[in-house]
């Protein structure tokens, strides 16, 4: 078990490019969450899978946001046409659901700066 | 709909000092409750969980209880070391079949402790 992994560690854009993150969770964990997390603020939820079925999103993530998670194994969070308010952690989390709540486990996180 | 208030912080102590961080929460269900810590430059961390009211989550000399009468799980720690400086987030998960086990964080303590 070599926890949960993210790439790149820090991204540097220019305003209006696109950017796509890349997320391995723990394996054989079935559930897949994304969040973003702001200068001296708590994560906020952006969206989840289950497997490779994504479940929810949150209003937070525009239409500019994409995720996926193809064979329910990674997944890739792409922003199209950044812009300076995108500018945040992004971290991933993973957990193996059973019948009581599942714990989520992050990893550390991709910084991303929108110049 | 959910939601987690920390005590303001930053939080500055001595090496060997009594720690609370104080956590109240709101929630429409039967929440888990959780503390996670986040390092510098890293992602979070759990510390420790409870998924039912009287639970006791413990871990590394931190303590929390789930105290469903007053809606709290205040962080608790007998002697604190320097190693502990970092950010500690209360969160909770209350799991419902359209929202998955999202979860839902406080806005962190900054915790320093000096030598």
């Amino acid at each position: 078990d070599t926890g949960v992994s993210q790439n790149p560690r820090h991204k540097i854009t220019k305003r209006g490019q696109n950017v796509t993150f890349r997320c391995d969770p723990i394996s054989e964990h079935n559930r897949l969450y994304w969040y973003r997390q702001t200068l001296g603020q708590g994560p906020e939820f952006l969206t989840y899978f289950q497997n490779e079925a994504q479940l929810e999103k949150s209003r937070l993530l525009s239409d500019r946001f994409s995720a996926e998670r193809p064979k329910g194994s990674f997944s890739t969070l792409e922003i199209q046409r950044t812009e300076q308010g995108d500018s945040a952690m992004y971290l991933c989390a993973s957990s193996l659901v059973t019948g009581a709540a599942d714990t989520q486990y992050f990893g550390p996180g991709t910084r991303l700066t929108v110049l | 709909g959910n939601s987690v208030t920390q005590m303001e912080g930053p939080v500055t102590l001595s090496e060997e000092a009594f720690l609370t961080i104080n956590c109240t929460y709101t929630a429409t269900g039967y929440p888990s409750l959780f503390w996670y810590v986040q390092y510098p430059g890293e992602g979070l961390q759990l510390l420790l969980k409870a998924t039912k009211a009287d639970d006791k989550g413990s871990n590394k000399g931190f303590e929390a209880t789930y105290r469903k009468e007053t809606t709290s799980f205040h962080l608790e720690k007998g002697s604190v070391q320097v190693s502990d400086s970092a950010v500690y987030f209360c969160a909770l998960s209350d799991r419902q079949e359209t929202s998955g086990s999202r979860l839902t964080f406080g806005e962190g303590t900054q915790l320093t402790v000096n030598p």
